[in-house]
């Protein structure tokens, strides 16, 4: 069993065009992440939502807009993509909380790979 | 802000010879260290969390350790299936638990 799938895996599009990545997890957690990872590999904190509710929304262009429509679900909605754009989206998720301790590690997908033309 | 720098970016090593990772952070109140294992294609995969300086890990041939300012991943006897990229990140503390990661250190074993 998947624990955190993302749909596509990847994702070729023009310049311009607006596209939708999808993460759904079956863990049962309530804080779920999008990641962006570079062609450094760096994986950069976009956002993250606990419980429907956004609680971190870093310096990302308001083209980009997740939404949660239940705690299992967070998708990605990009806007008018740019060549920038161009990189690996990862979902991840993790609990709240667990007999007190707050810093549960997260469990990631494998990841979107979006190309722009 | 929170920064994390890992050493060295690549390492080639025989089948069996040990080393270790680095991995030197900056945190503002450290609640938590994770070092995530990375295959090509696919997302980080868990490894281990450090809570506090002087706590140590272990998990096969991989042991995590934790100072005030760097944590090292040690590597005993590796095998070509260790060959990955290992990633570290720094949860700080008063943060809404996101992960600052390091670019990673990639592990190609020899066999």
């Amino acid at each position: 069993d998947t624990a955190v799938s993302q749909t596509p895996k990847y994702l070729v599009t023009q310049m311009g065009n607006d596209k939708s990545i999808k993460c759904e997890q079956n863990l049962g957690h309530d804080t779920m992440y999008w990641y962006k990872q570079d062609s450094k590999k760096f994986l950069k904190i976009m956002f993250s939502y606990n419980n429907k509710e956004l609680i971190i929304n870093e310096t990302v262009p308001n083209r980009f807009s997740p939404k949660s429509p239940d705690k299992a679900h967070l998708n990605l909605h990009i806007n008018s993509l740019e060549l920038g754009d161009s990189a690996v989206y990862f979902c991840a998720s993790s609990p709240h909380r667990v007999s007190g301790i707050e810093n549960q590690p997260q469990h990631f997908g494998d990841g979107t790979r979006l190309s722009i033309l | 802000e929170d920064q994390v720098t890992q050493s060295p970016e690549a390492l080639r090593l025989q089948e069996g010879e040990s080393s270790s990772l680095n991995c030197s952070y900056t945190v503002s109140g450290l609640r938590g260290l994770f070092w995530y294992r990375q295959d090509p294609g696919k997302g980080p995969e868990f490894l281990f969390t450090l809570y506090s300086a002087g706590e140590e890990k272990e998990k096969e041939r991989l042991k995590a350790t934790l100072t005030k300012k760097e944590s090292f991943l040690h590597i005993t006897a590796p095998k070509p299936e260790d060959s990955a990229t290992y990633l570290c990140a720094v949860q700080a503390a008063g943060s809404a638990r996101q992960l600052t990661f390091g670019s990673g250190t990639q592990l190609t074993v020899l066999p």
